[in-house]
């Protein structure tokens, strides 16, 4: 099975700040790696695809960038709405696997 | 719009059986691969399997800890997708997400759709 591993696993920031998460895997996936969102209470939502394309109506603060087996999602400047968990998953092969989270906390 | 929506959840007792449907709208069903994903209570996501359309002779995929104990299923006729839950384990016990791979080959098989989810207790 192919490994996700996140850090870090919690995060505080604030509003406006810039932050990265990053996911390793334990053997290379290219380039096939999805990122979610996921708020309290909630089903995720699909945030990039394919390491760093921008699923349709997701805003523009949001990048993901990598391959192989290093990725990051980098969300440039912080709003009220980003305080969530977040999750990688690799799409190369079964079983389909995530990564253990990141939870995104306000400082 | 696409809309999933998750029913069947609910308590099952150790070593017994639960059935969760999923009814599809907003998209053609029966071009689409399906998944199931549970999240344990404070936990991360964990993949169920997948079943893959008719084109792909509705073949299906589990993840290790189901293999054996759940079966997937679907009914393009009814837009529905079906995970009959046998053997229940406590470790069972999770929000089970109905979920959409975006397409059927491995660059798109992203979940770009998400139901809201329905909850099985496994608790004797």
């Amino acid at each position: 099975d192919i490994q996700l591993t996140q850090s870090p696993s919690f995060l505080s920031a604030s509003v406006g700040d810039r932050v990265t998460i990053t996911c390793r895997a334990s053997q290379d996936i290219s380039s096939s790696l999805a990122w979610y969102q996921q708020r309290p209470g909630k089903a995720p939502t699909l945030l990039i695809y394919a390491a760093s394309t921008l699923q349709s109506g997701v805003p523009s603060r949001f990048s993901g960038s990598g391959s192989g087996t290093g990725f990051t999602l980098t969300i440039s400047s912080l709003q009220p709405e980003d305080f969530a968990t977040y999750y990688c998953q690799q799409l190369t092969s079964y079983p389909i696997t995530f990564g253990q989270g990141t939870r995104l906390e306000m400082k | 719009e696409v809309l999933l929506v998750e029913s069947g959840g609910g308590l099952g007792q150790p070593g017994g059986s639960l059935r969760l449907s999923c009814v599809a709208s907003g998209f053609t069903f029966s071009d689409h691969y399906m998944d199931w994903v549970r999240q344990a209570p404070g936990k991360g996501l964990e993949w169920v399997g997948r079943t893959r359309n008719k084109a792909n002779a509705y073949t299906t995929e589990y993840a290790a800890s189901v293999k054996g104990r759940f079966i997937i299923s679907r009914d393009d006729s009814r837009n529905s997708l079906y995970l009959q839950m046998n053997i229940l384990k406590p470790e069972d016990t999770a929000v089970y997400y109905c979920v959409r791979p975006h397409s059927d080959t491995w660059s798109g098989s992203y979940f770009d759709s998400w139901g809201q989810g329905t909850l099985v207790t496994v608790s004797s």
